[in-house]
């Protein structure tokens, strides 16, 4: 089983619609947790980062649910610029040890 | 320029060739960190260094060769470079501090060909 998995996409919406991605994730023990964003044949960004109570950026929400080892990013309002591939990141415990997941493609449509 | 730069952008090489990416950092930060991305599998660790003269191995170290004699540099040398290890690689940094700051920032990325 791999150490973080998410949806295996790719998502095809249309403008304006709200999209949600999914990340579980298999060691209890991760410490921080990401959404990093990748556009094509490029370096991936980080997003944003994801807290325990949850948090917002613009139409960007972000949840973390430790007891299930799962995370969820909500893009509201989607935009033609929101098309990418989301990187979900689980860092596991004090040291660098980031294990990133194959990541989900979003295709925003006209 | 401040950032992270990778040289070179593309590289085609032969099977048995030793190969040299470069990474560069102009923020300081300790952390550095080799990455290798393919389709299928997402990004993997290759090989991370705390600070200078300071690496450890990640994921998927064989093949792999890395040396940190200055915090700004942290080269990645293939030693005798074979088909799958064809791929896009990706440096990156950190400043390192967990709980405060644990944004990694990627360089462009070297797409390696080995034929």
């Amino acid at each position: 089983r791999k150490e973080v998995e998410q949806d295996p996409g790719p998502f095809n919406v249309p403008e304006g619609a709200t999209v949600a991605f999914n990340c579980t994730y298999s060691n209890s023990a991760s410490q921080s947790f990401f959404w990093y964003r990748q556009d094509c044949r490029k370096e991936p960004k980080l997003l944003m980062s994801v807290y325990s109570s949850g948090n917002e950026d613009g139409r960007f929400t972000a949840q973390l649910n430790r007891a299930s080892q799962y995370i969820s990013l909500l893009i509201r309002d989607s935009k033609l610029s929101d098309s990418a591939t989301y990187l979900c990141v689980v860092l596991y415990g004090y040291g660098q040890n980031f294990v990133f997941g194959p990541g989900t493609r979003l295709s925003v449509l006209p | 320029d401040a950032g992270i730069t990778q040289s070179p952008r593309y590289k085609i090489t032969e099977t048995g060739r030793q190969v040299t990416l470069m990474c560069h950092q102009t923020w300081s930060h300790s952390y550095m960190f080799w990455y290798r991305q393919d389709l299928g599998h997402g990004l993997r660790l290759i090989y991370y260094s705390a600070a200078a003269d300071i690496t450890d191995k990640g994921e998927v170290p064989d093949g792999y060769v890395v040396s940190r004699s200055k915090t700004e540099n942290f080269p990645l040398t293939l030693e005798s470079a074979t088909r799958s290890q064809t791929s896009v690689y990706f440096c990156a940094s950190s400043e390192g501090l967990v709980l405060v700051n644990n944004e990694q920032f990627f360089g462009p990325g070297t797409r390696l060909t080995v034929l």
